[in-house]
């Protein structure tokens, strides 16, 4: 069972270039998430998704875009890479019901911008 | 959000209990206490949670005061891949909201 799964592992990019970070889940999970963890601090929730086609703002959305044309996959766009963005972004899933938040995380990209 | 107070960092021997405390003081009727660990360069792992009773798992056990304003996270015989960051959270739904946790270093 591969859990949840995000490629790159890395990625460099220039300022002003774009490019997507693939997640994927094989759990059936309905809720999917995005966070950046900037070096020695926590995670901030960037954009979730409750289920396909429902997509919601977390605390820090400005400069990404997301989509969820599936259950299983969930990108993450960023259109004009800037060094603010320069981190570390995780994503994660979790089965529905309501209370309960346990959630899977992926292994991580780790994203540098110049 | 309950907001939750941890150390910054502990340290424990190998082979002993490691005990992590968390305060939450504003913790509200319904909202469950949640402890991930986050190991360098991975991403975070589901620990255990509780909501009013002491809870075991495989992993940890966690004992939860009366009054639920605080919460002890303990790691029965800790190994050197315990060595990791240790977040408490209390969140009822939606994304988690990570703070800076526990570093706990495990020295052998």
């Amino acid at each position: 069972n591969a859990g949840v799964t995000q490629t790159p592992k890395f990625r460099i990019l220039k300022i002003g270039q774009s490019m997507t970070l693939q997640c994927t889940q094989d759990m059936n999970h309905n809720y999917m998430y995005w966070y950046r963890q900037d070096p020695g601090m926590g995670l901030k929730l960037i954009y979730y998704s409750v289920g396909a086609g429902i997509t919601d703002k977390g605390e820090v959305p400005n400069g990404y875009n997301v989509s969820r044309s599936t259950t299983e996959d969930f990108p993450l766009r960023l259109e004009l890479a800037a060094p603010s963005q320069t981190s570390v972004y995780f994503c994660a899933s979790r089965p529905p019901g309501t209370g309960v938040n346990i959630q899977y995380f992926g292994a991580g990209t780790r994203l540098s911008v110049l | 959000d309950a907001k939750t107070t941890q150390p910054t960092s502990m340290d424990c021997a190998e082979g002993r209990a490691a005990n992590l405390p968390c305060n939450h003081s504003t913790i509200s009727g319904n909202e469950y206490v949640y402890w991930y660990r986050q190991i360098h360069s991975q991403g975070p792992q589901y620990i255990i949670h509780g909501l009013k009773n002491n809870e075991t798992n495989e992993m940890a056990s966690l004992i939860i005061t009366e009054d639920r304003k605080s919460s002890t996270l303990i790691l029965p015989h800790a190994t050197l891949r315990d060595t990791a960051v240790y977040y408490c959270i209390v969140r009822g739904a939606d994304g988690l909201t990570f703070g800076k946790g526990t570093h706990l270093i495990i020295q052998p």
